[in-house]
């Protein structure tokens, strides 16, 4: 089946760095990619829609120059954590939609990367 | 908007008894989808079914079986002789067609199956 990769699964780093992550396809093209967020023991909040060759498109409340979305390929977006503050410690998740299936294509999730900033 | 909701944040049972697991969804698209997705603790998403909104039949996987009553806005998930394996959050979620395509999630249920 589909596979989406994360890279990293995990992250330490100190306060103030910038932290990249990538999300990959890794057998089928993705125009769309979604970057969700996940604190402990909460729901996955929807971060961003990562559209490749264009601007991502942010969800309310999400700080657009702290969380760089780049949608470089149709294999790959990342996302930057700049500056990352302990409070920006969570799991971000990726997910990805392959273009053939359109609306009715499943989207497969990456293993997620758990970041923790000290 | 579209919303969803799952009014139960933690359930426990004993292994073997069946559970049921609630969702209720809010849309005002006609074309959408439901999904669940099973959490376990290493935190991967695993896929566990896909409905459309033009489908109600109720399906059944194995020991999984899904409720979808578009009257009711439900989409419940039961699973029936519980073992201690699918102790995990189990998450409801939906994609409406006109708001590209992304997925909402409702807030989790915690499913413990006690030996």
């Amino acid at each position: 089946g589909a596979v989406v990769s994360q890279h990293p699964s995990w992250v330490i780093c100190k306060s103030g760095t910038s932290v990249k992550i990538e999300c990959r396809s890794l057998d089928f093209q993705a125009t769309t990619m979604f970057w969700y967020r996940q604190f402990p023991k909460q729901s996955l909040m929807l971060m961003a829609t990562s559209n490749e060759g264009s601007k991502a498109t942010y969800e309310q409340g999400v700080e657009k120059d702290k969380f760089l979305i780049n949608h470089a390929s149709l294999t790959l977006s990342t996302l930057t954590v700049t500056s990352a503050h302990p409070e920006d410690s969570s799991f971000y998740i990726c997910s990805a939609s392959a273009i053939a299936g359109g609306f009715t294509g499943e989207l497969f999730f990456g293993e997620g990367s758990r970041l923790t900033v000290l | 908007a579209q919303k969803v909701t799952q009014a139960q944040t933690e359930i426990s049972v004993v292994e073997k008894e069946d559970v049921t697991l609630d969702c209720v969804y809010e849309t005002r698209d006609t074309t959408y989808y439901l999904f669940w997705y099973k959490q376990p603790p290493s935190g991967e998403l695993v896929f566990l079914i896909r409905r459309n909104s033009f489908d109600e039949q109720n399906e059944i996987s194995g020991r999984y079986s899904w409720n979808f009553q578009k009257s009711t806005s439900s989409f419940n998930f039961t699973i029936t002789a519980s073992q201690v394996v699918d102790s995990a959050v189990y998450f409801c979620a939906l994609r409406e067609m006109d708001s590209s395509y992304k997925l909402i999630f409702g807030s989790g249920t915690r499913l413990l199956v006690r030996p």
